[in-house]
């Protein structure tokens, strides 16, 4: 069974902080691998895309890194401040594509002013 | 320019009944995705549609789940005979190909009595 892990369920740390969050899948025959942020009562709001033959992309403050033999990602996000505070979730798709991914359980992320 | 649309926001319905789930994607979005998430899971895959066809429909639960797109826009979800296990937040998503970041709905939080 294909399975995304994403440990701690949640972290709190004070403004200004570099954080990286974690991401592990059992399967690395990956397509692309992607970061999503969720508000509480909203959808998700994709942030980055890695395809599987990327080892990194970037935006802005955030950066996700992809190890695709050792099954990990990384979603670095640096000086973190109040607004990032979120659920992020990773996701994986290994039939091709967004057509169906797995989905973590989610980082919920709080940063104190 | 306005985002994915689903209504209602939310919906409560009684053991046994017949609900529909409506999803207006992002105009020009070929790709349209339904996902269910419960409290605390990540999004579980439901259906994905490429057009009007459904090009995978294997995270569909049983014969209770059904979902449509006549015309290639609008997508319902229609569930037969609801159990207090349907009940979740159902999240729509579409893209403009299958090979673009998703654009996620605020969902349709489905309690069953």
């Amino acid at each position: 069974k294909q399975e995304v892990t994403q440990i701690p369920a949640a972290l709190s740390v004070p403004e200004g902080e570099n954080l990286v969050l974690n991401c592990s899948f059992t399967d690395s025959a990956i397509y692309n691998l992607q970061w999503f942020r969720q508000d509480p009562g909203k959808g998700l709001t994709s942030l980055l895309l890695i395809q599987s033959s990327q080892r990194e992309q970037t935006s802005g403050r955030l950066n996700a890194s992809l190890d695709k033999s050792s099954g990990r990602s990384t979603l670095y996000i640096a000086a973190s401040q109040p607004g990032d505070s979120a659920t992020y979730l990773c996701a994986v798709s290994y039939t091709g594509a967004n057509s169906k991914l797995t989905f973590g359980k989610g980082i919920t992320l709080s940063v104190r002013p | 320019g306005a985002g994915v649309s689903q209504t209602p926001s939310n919906k409560v319905t009684e053991k046994g009944k017949y609900v529909e789930l409506r999803c207006d994607p992002i105009s020009g979005h070929t790709a349209l995705y339904w996902y269910r998430q419960s409290l605390g899971q990540g999004p579980e895959f439901l259906i994905y549609f490429q057009g009007t066809g459904a090009a995978d429909d294997s995270g569909l639960p049983n014969d209770r789940f059904f979902a449509v797109r006549p015309e290639g826009s609008v997508s319902t979800l229609k569930i037969q005979r609801t159990e207090r296990g349907d009940s979740a937040v159902y999240l729509c998503a579409s893209s403009p190909t299958v090979d673009s970041p998703l654009h996620f709905g605020n969902g349709t939080r489905l309690t069953v009595t």
